[in-house]
């Protein structure tokens, strides 16, 4: 049974528009999340992470909301550019505080 | 930066052979874990390990063994290769928990 969830394979967005990528997590336990972007032939680069006592976090144009009543997080990038375009991992750290759980993935596709 | 150095990029071998997957990381990081990616199905921890010696099986160590016998090297073993274990293997370390994972650049295996 899937832990994390990311539902929508795919995105398109306009360059200069905002992307909101989504993510569900099943665990209440969790209180470590983070979001890796993935370009192909390349291993995931570490994007952002959020801890489960905030509810927001951000790092320039990427900013990661939480919402634990609802066991949801997104990823906002804004303005998106042709660069973002890559693959998106949403994950969750397990209570043991050591592997990560990941979704399946979300494609990220930036128009110029 | 952390690197995280895998010994091939690409590589192809025959069903029934073993197969050994080098894993080097140059932060003194007390974890290590190997993962698959395959699509549709994100990334699937097979094995990892909290320090010399010791390993856990991840979510799918069906046909795989690892070893660590130096802090450094984590090496991920194939027994007897299969078609099935076509796909992009990657590495990650993580300092401690509770922390991001930082990604090799992947190992594109074939298995004909």
């Amino acid at each position: 049974d899937q832990q994390v969830k990311q539902n929508s394979p795919s995105l398109s967005v306009q360059e200069g528009r905002i992307s909101i990528l989504n993510c569900d997590y099943t665990n209440s336990m969790f209180d470590y999340f983070l979001w890796y972007k993935k370009y192909p032939a390349e291993g995931p680069t570490f994007l952002i992470s959020i801890s489960s006592i905030k509810d927001k976090n951000e790092d320039g144009r990427f900013t990661v909301f939480l919402n634990k009543s609802a066991k949801h997080l997104s990823l906002h990038i804004v303005p998106s550019q042709p660069g973002d375009s890559a693959v998106y991992f949403c994950a969750a750290i397990d209570q043991a505080g050591t592997a990560l759980i990941f979704g399946k993935g979300t494609t990220l596709s930036v128009s110029s | 930066d952390v690197k995280v150095t895998q010994s091939s990029r690409y590589l192809v071998k025959r069903t029934g052979e073993k197969v050994f997957l080098e894993c080097v990381q140059d932060m003194d990081h007390e974890n290590m874990f190997w993962y698959r990616q395959d699509p549709g199905l994100g990334l699937r921890l097979i094995y990892f390990s909290y320090d010399v010696k010791m390993k856990e099986k991840g979510d799918i160590p069906e046909g795989y063994s690892v070893s660590r016998e130096k802090k450094e090297r984590f090496s991920l073993i194939l027994e007897s290769a299969s078609t099935n274990q076509t796909s992009m293997y990657l590495c990650a370390t993580q300092n401690r928990g509770n922390q991001p994972q930082h990604f090799g650049d992947g190992t594109r295996l074939s298995i004909l």
